[in-house]
């Protein structure tokens, strides 16, 4: 089943303790991006890439890293994790183009409710 | 730059009542437009979209057309379920070499029996 697969779902830290969210999706995806979903805030995007080795910043990039070393993973590093970074992160991807059958229509992975204490 | 401004809710309908979500745009270049869904506890998930001017996107009985002059997408349904509760995202994408997808704020929807 073509899908994104995020892990985990739900996770309680605390402050500064690091942590990964893993994202994966087995369509050959080029594009991949992270987003949190915050109350009256809407869908904000984090980081996104188009491409393996290549990212790029979004709209609230502070306090998050990611990494594209392989074009299936895209995984979501918070360094040093604080209160204002609870949140539902969301991991999405699609293939680029013009055209074609499916492009450019993202395809979401269930969510990672993440709260940090 | 490019955005989505879409109609703020929450927005509570009886069963069987029309629903308007309004949904407008800014955009260079020729955008693809879309209406995302996420139902309780899950994903976003595609609802329907539309590539060019006078599209008409549909899906499970909700419609959108892409209008060019008026650079909106507004979503209908002309008889809601309870089932549609969610929250419905309006999204563009234009294609070039940077970052290509940008979302509104998301409106929420309770139809209630």
């Amino acid at each position: 089943e073509a899908q994104v697969t995020q892990n985990p779902r739900y996770l309680i830290t605390v402050t500064g303790k690091k942590l990964t969210v893993t994202c994966s999706q087995n369509m050959n995806h080029e594009y991949m991006s992270w987003y949190r979903q915050d109350p009256g805030l809407g869908l904000r995007q984090i980081y996104y890439s188009m491409n393996v080795e290549v990212t790029d910043k979004g709209d609230v990039p502070e306090g998050y890293k990611v990494s594209r070393k392989e074009k299936r993973n895209f995984p979501l590093i918070l360094e040093s994790p604080s209160p204002n970074q609870t949140s539902l992160y969301f991991c999405a991807s699609t293939k680029r183009g013009t055209g074609l059958s499916g492009a450019n229509v993202l395809t979401f992975g269930a969510g990672s409710r993440l709260t940090v204490l | 730059g490019d955005s989505v401004t879409q109609m703020e809710g929450p927005v509570t309908l009886s069963e069987e009542a029309f629903l308007t979500i309004n949904c407008t745009y800014t955009a260079t270049g020729y955008p693809s437009l879309f209406w995302y869904v996420q139902y309780p506890g899950e994903g976003l998930q595609l609802l329907l979209k539309a590539t060019k001017a006078d599209d008409k996107g549909s899906n499970k009985g909700f419609e959108a057309t892409y209008r060019k002059e008026t650079t909106s997408f507004h979503l209908e349904k002309g008889s809601v379920q309870v089932s549609d509760s969610a929250v419905y995202f309006c999204a563009l994408s234009v294609p070039r070499t940077g970052n290509q997808f940008y979302f509104g704020t998301g409106t929420s929807l309770t139809v209630i029996p």
